[in-house]
């Protein structure tokens, strides 16, 4: 039993690499979620998406892109890594708000450098 | 506009102690109001949650207190341990009408011996 599966774990990236995160989850959650967590900061939203297919920008969407082309997976994209996106990046997913089990389950987290 | 307000951003209580962390809101259509545990090098984990037709919900040494008429939310930790030592999230969602919940910017708890 799974749950959220985040890869990698760690990563250094050179200013202007890109790479992919990947989020894979188990639980045939419908939502999924990209944040990023900054010391002092707390959580914020990059992207979200409420289905198969579907995408929509949270509050901090700028140089990240993301696929939802499998409900099981969700993926975050940095096609030209920048230092300002040195972060901790957490996956999340969950059922549609409403329903008696909702809540967020989150990954483990995926630290990035940028240097 | 940040519309969850969570206060103190750090707090530090003696092992026993019971530690208050305090949420606001505004936006009166919230209707699930959850809170989250991370500890260090982890993500964020359902502690505890509650719905506005109570004023209160326990699990274990967690007690959720709820005040509609203030808009506002706390989470109380009795009998405080040194493995309750970690961040602690308050959020909320409109479950009618909203997609993704809105997070405070959390409390860095610390339980001393």
């Amino acid at each position: 039993n799974a749950g959220v599966t985040q890869t990698p774990k760690f990563r250094v990236l050179k200013t202007g690499q890109s790479m992919t995160l990947l989020c894979a989850q188990d639980m045939n959650h419908e939502y999924m979620y990209w944040y990023r967590q900054d010391p002092g900061m707390g959580l914020r939203l990059i992207h979200y998406s409420v289905g198969e297919g579907t995408t929509a920008k949270g509050e901090v969407p700028d140089g990240y892109n993301v696929s939802r082309l499998k409900k099981q997976n969700f993926l975050l994209g940095l096609e030209s890594a920048a230092p300002s996106q040195t972060s901790v990046y957490f996956c999340a997913s969950s059922y549609p708000p409403g329903q008696r089990n909702y809540g967020y389950t989150f990954g483990s987290g995926t630290r990035l450098t940028v240097v | 506009q940040q519309q969850v307000k969570q206060s103190p951003q750090s707090l530090i209580v003696q092992k026993g102690g019971i530690p208050i962390i305090n949420c606001a809101y505004e936006n009166t259509a919230f209707d699930y109001f959850p809170w989250y545990q991370q500890f260090p090098g982890k993500g964020p984990a359902l502690l505890i949650a509650i719905r506005p037709d109570v004023s209160e919900k326990k699990e274990g040494r967690f007690t959720i207190s709820f005040n509609k008429s203030a808009k506002q939310f706390s989470l109380h930790i009795m009998d405080s341990q040194p493995g309750d030592s970690a961040t602690y999230f308050c959020a909320a969602i409109s479950t009618g009408t909203a997609s993704k919940l809105t997070f405070g910017t959390g409390t860095r708890l610390q339980v001393t011996l």
